[in-house]
């Protein structure tokens, strides 16, 4: 079954631009049933949608964060990633990524890594 | 912007019933919305129970069920167990791509 991985930073400092890739298995990401997003989770708080990718490239963006956010797909390697610029303290989150489907589906899900904004 | 709103936090008992609802802060949720529900425990990434507003995901069992309620989209847990204590969150299709999460539900099984 398709699993899906992050990776990247942990640690990210006040200004900089958070960067993450999410690595898919057990299936193709070239796939055009799906498309491919990223969802964030601050601590202690709720689920907060980032922005999706389409196999052809097409991107969606949550519009509170569509100044700053670029997500992208590498269908050679079998990856998507978020670019989130001139970070703060308030971009501290879990980031996940899912695969992204029928409208408002996020399944499966990769387990989350926490990105910490801090100098 | 559209909020997508949830209950705070709900009881229930063991063996118990409890509705979570799914609404909008302007306005109804219908099926075209594709209303979809995530549970969510300490440390976990959520997890996936119902999509396209009844459509529960494989494995999960039938005393989950989802629905529309008057002007929400609504998720029922019935003969409510203890492991079912966790956050719960809907998500909304808004169109032209944008996809929203509700502010999540805390239930408490007691």
């Amino acid at each position: 079954q398709v699993q899906l991985q992050e990776s990247g930073p942990g640690l990210v400092k006040p200004s900089e631009t958070l960067s993450l890739t999410c690595t898919v298995s057990g299936g193709s990401i070239s796939s055009s049933s799906y498309y491919w997003g990223w969802v964030r989770q601050p601590p202690g708080k709720g689920l907060e949608w980032v922005g999706t990718v389409y196999y052809n490239g097409n991107t969606y963006y949550n519009p509170s964060l569509k100044s700053r956010v670029t997500v992208s797909i590498d269908t050679s390697k079998n990856q998507f990633s978020l670019k989130l610029s001139s970070v703060t303290a308030a971009d501290t989150a879990v980031f996940y990524c899912a695969r992204h489907w029928s409208g408002s589906v996020f399944d499966p899900w990769g387990p989350g890594t926490l990105v910490t904004v801090s100098s | 912007q559209t909020v997508v709103t949830q209950e705070a936090s709900l009881s229930v008992s063991p063996g118990g019933t409890v509705t979570l609802t799914c609404g909008l802060s302007s306005g109804s949720v219908s099926t075209s919305y594709y209303p979809s529900w995530y549970q969510q425990t300490p440390g976990q990434a959520p997890r996936t129970l119902i999509y396209n507003t009844n459509t529960r995901s494989s494995g999960v069992p039938d005393r989950f069920s989802g629905s529309i309620l008057g002007n929400k989209a609504a998720l029922t847990i019935t003969g409510a167990q203890a492991n079912d204590e966790s956050d719960y969150y809907c998500a909304l299709y808004m169109g032209s791509g944008i996809s929203v999460f509700g502010g999540g539900t805390k239930l408490t099984v007691v």
